[in-house]
């Protein structure tokens, strides 16, 4: 059974780094056209894509946020690390790790989510 | 990047109605990988169609996408109460991915 489980803190000041893992199980982070996706969703609003890592270490970041997003794994721990920095009120929002496999079939799996929010 | 468009915002009807979501491109999406999700509140978002026409398995048959290029659509047949949700479109065809901004799909 594939599952994805998001943690890292509930609360952030503004202008401090947000750092949040994913842990995985029921498959592999190194297995081959395996990738997985960081989106988040502001209160009541729409979700939005952050970045993905491949299963061979290639990585790809949303074009407004790309320089502040960095994305790594550790595929001894089964985990996804996304780092952003400076973060703002705006940026409270219930972030979501998610899988998806190279091929048609799209982000099929996603954890439960984690709220972030950003204190002023 | 690729911005995609979803109409309506909102979508008003009763029970057993049809109902029709659009979502359009502003390029051509690659291999036709535009997915749709559902979303209720307070859950993550459900796959239920992907490669614009092709259905989850054990999501109903009354959900049905289509379209090519940069105009897709997913109807509902016949709207079940559990149908009343919200509806993004998203394509994987090239990075960076995007998202639509949604669809409400509320009791009338």
């Amino acid at each position: 059974q594939v599952t994805l489980k998001e943690s890292g803190p509930a609360l952030v000041k503004a202008t401090q780094t947000l750092t949040l893992t994913c842990t995985v199980s029921g498959f592999s982070l190194s297995s081959s056209g395996t990738r997985v996706n960081w989106i988040r969703q502001p209160p009541s609003k729409a979700l939005e894509w952050l970045a993905r890592i491949d299963w061979d270490d290639d990585k790809f970041y949303s074009t407004s946020l790309r320089t502040r997003l960095t994305i790594s794994k550790d595929t001894s721990k089964n985990q996804v690390v996304l780092t952003m920095t400076n973060m703002d009120p705006v940026d409270t929002a219930t972030y979501y790790c998610a899988r998806d496999i190279v091929g048609p079939t799209a982000i099929d799996s996603w954890g439960q989510g984690a709220l972030v929010t950003v204190s002023s | 990047e690729i911005v995609l468009t979803q109409s309506p915002g909102t979508l008003s009807l009763s029970p057993g109605e049809r109902g029709t979501l659009s979502c359009r491109a502003s390029q051509s999406v690659s291999s036709s990988y535009l997915a749709w999700y559902q979303q209720k509140p307070g859950q993550a978002p459900r796959l239920f169609i992907y490669a614009a026409s092709s259905r989850v398995t054990g999501i109903p048959d009354r959900f049905n996408g289509s379209g090519s290029g940069t105009d897709f659509s997913l109807t509902i047949s016949r709207l079940e109460p559990e149908d009343f949700a919200v509806y993004y479109c998203q394509q994987y065809g090239s990075a960076p991915l995007t998202f639509g901004g949604g669809t409400k799909v509320e009791i009338k």
